[in-house]
């Protein structure tokens, strides 16, 4: 079945520093990729998204590229703020199976320190 | 727009007693999502309604679980009885159509001891 494979946390960075945190997936089909980011205290929420191949989804200064050919949709952000510190998880929705649910990596909790 | 709510926030049960968690849905969302992530491990699905009516209840672990939406707007979960193994943080999602754009709730903490 699908899988998604992230690092495991925690990962602790200085303010302004570069951040990357690594995801692969397994899927049968046709995945949409996602990037979502749970707050302290907060829920998920939809941080970014890619649909197909070569794909490159961003917000908030945050970047990932839908990479078929290596199964891969690394998160990056350049300079991270205190403020990013939260958990982030990778996830994938097989796009050709009914009903579009979300399968889930493990999570990475980001701690940034000023 | 009120996002999805969840209640309660926080349940902390004995084990062998019952609990019932409520989702409400972005108003006009069809597709309604239950997920849990028990002891920091990845966030598992559960089931997916369609309006009232259970679309997918792959993810559902045993039938201690019941998952109802009467009339397609809010929907519960049960655990009864609940097991040690059932703590976790649940979730609720909700999606219009096939956007594949899930909003999440923030999630009820389930502790049973």
């Amino acid at each position: 079945g699908d899988s998604v494979t992230q690092m495991e946390g925690p990962v602790t960075l200085s303010e302004e520093a570069f951040l990357t945190i690594n995801c692969t997936y397994t899927a049968t089909g046709y995945p949409s990729l996602f990037w979502y980011v749970q707050y302290p205290g907060e829920g998920l929420q939809l941080l970014l998204k890619a649909t197909k191949a070569d794909d490159k989804g961003s917000n908030k200064g945050f970047e990932a590229t839908y990479r078929k050919e290596t199964t891969s949709f690394h998160l990056e952000k350049g300079s991270v703020q205190v403020s990013d510190s939260a958990v982030y998880f990778c996830a994938l929705s097989d796009t050709k199976a009914a009903g579009n649910k979300l399968t889930f990596g493990g999570g990475t909790r980001v701690l940034v320190k000023p | 727009e009120a996002g999805v709510t969840q209640f309660p926030s926080h349940s902390v049960i004995e084990k062998g007693q019952t609990v019932t968690l409520r989702c409400d849905p972005i108003s006009g969302h069809d597709n309604l999502y239950w997920y849990r992530r028990v002891m920091g491990k990845e966030i598992k699905f559960l089931l997916h309604f369609v309006k009232e009516s259970k679309q997918d209840e792959s993810g559902m672990p045993n039938n201690r679980f019941l998952a109802e939406r009467t009339g397609g707007t809010y929907s519960t979960l049960k655990v009864q009885p609940a097991e040690l193994e059932d703590s976790g943080v649940y979730f609720c999602a909700s999606s219009q159509g096939n956007s594949g754009n899930e909003f999440f709730g923030p999630g009820t903490r389930l502790t049973v001891l």
